[in-house]
């Protein structure tokens, strides 16, 4: 079945780096992978999308890659502010199933002044 | 614009009581769905629907039931609820009949504890 990880369940950076987030999947090959935003008690906010033909993503401070080879994506958020603090979430699709869209358990962003 | 709302926001039920989550959107969006999301697991699948009349299982299925007889909303139904099914229950829609190439739109979701 589809596996999907993403490198740490938390990470803390200082406001004004980048914040890079990964995600690593496995057995089948997603044509599309999409990143969400998530708050404590609040549904996901969907942030990017990136096509399997994409190398490369942006909008605004955002950045998103996909390496079919590496079965990989990275999220980059550059010149990071506490609010950005917030759980980042990976979706991919199965490769052949149209309805289904499988999430990664998320790394928890924290941004500090 | 109200997007994808759902109710209750929190909903506590002893074992072997039965319960509808609702969900409503306004966006006349083909696709819903329903997810659990559970600490440690992430966002699970359990239903979805692409289209009025047509829904199909995600992973996790069991004990619960749904159904879609407008394009506007998607009832979650538990049967018999088990303390296993103690989550936050989200409903997203979005615009296609796929997920492959467009965003989910999420509501808020319902807390559900099961004692």
């Amino acid at each position: 079945s589809q596996k999907i990880e993403q490198n740490s369940e938390a990470l803390n950076i200082q406001e004004g780096k980048t914040a890079t987030l990964t995600c690593n999947y496995t057995n089948y090959s997603p044509a599309y992978l999409q990143w969400y935003r998530q708050d404590p008690g609040r549904g996901p906010v969907f942030l990017l999308l990136i096509r399997e033909n994409e190398k490369e993503k942006r909008k605004e401070r955002l950045k998103v890659t996909f390496d079919t080879t590496l079965k990989q994506s990275l999220f980059h958020i550059t010149a990071s502010q506490p609010a950005d603090s917030a759980t980042y979430l990976c979706a991919l699709d199965r490769g052949s199933t149209l309805g289904r869209l499988y999430f990664g358990r998320g790394t928890q962003l924290t941004v500090w002044p | 614009n109200a997007g994808v709302t759902q109710t209750p926001k929190f909903q506590v039920l002893k074992t072997g009581q039965s319960m509808t989550l609702q969900c409503a959107q306004d966006m006349n969006h083909e696709y819903m769905s329903w997810y659990r999301q559970d600490p440690g697991m992430g966002l699970r699948l359990i239903h979805y629907s692409v289209g009025a009349g047509i829904t199909d299982q995600g992973e996790v299925p069991n004990g619960y039931n749904v159904s879609r007889s407008t394009t506007e909303d998607f009832p979650l139904r538990l049967l018999s609820a088990a303390p296993s099914q103690t989550s936050v229950y989200f409903c997203a829609s979005n615009p296609g009949t796929g997920v492959r190439n467009s965003p989910l739109h999420f509501g808020n979701g319902t807390r559900l504890t099961v004692t």
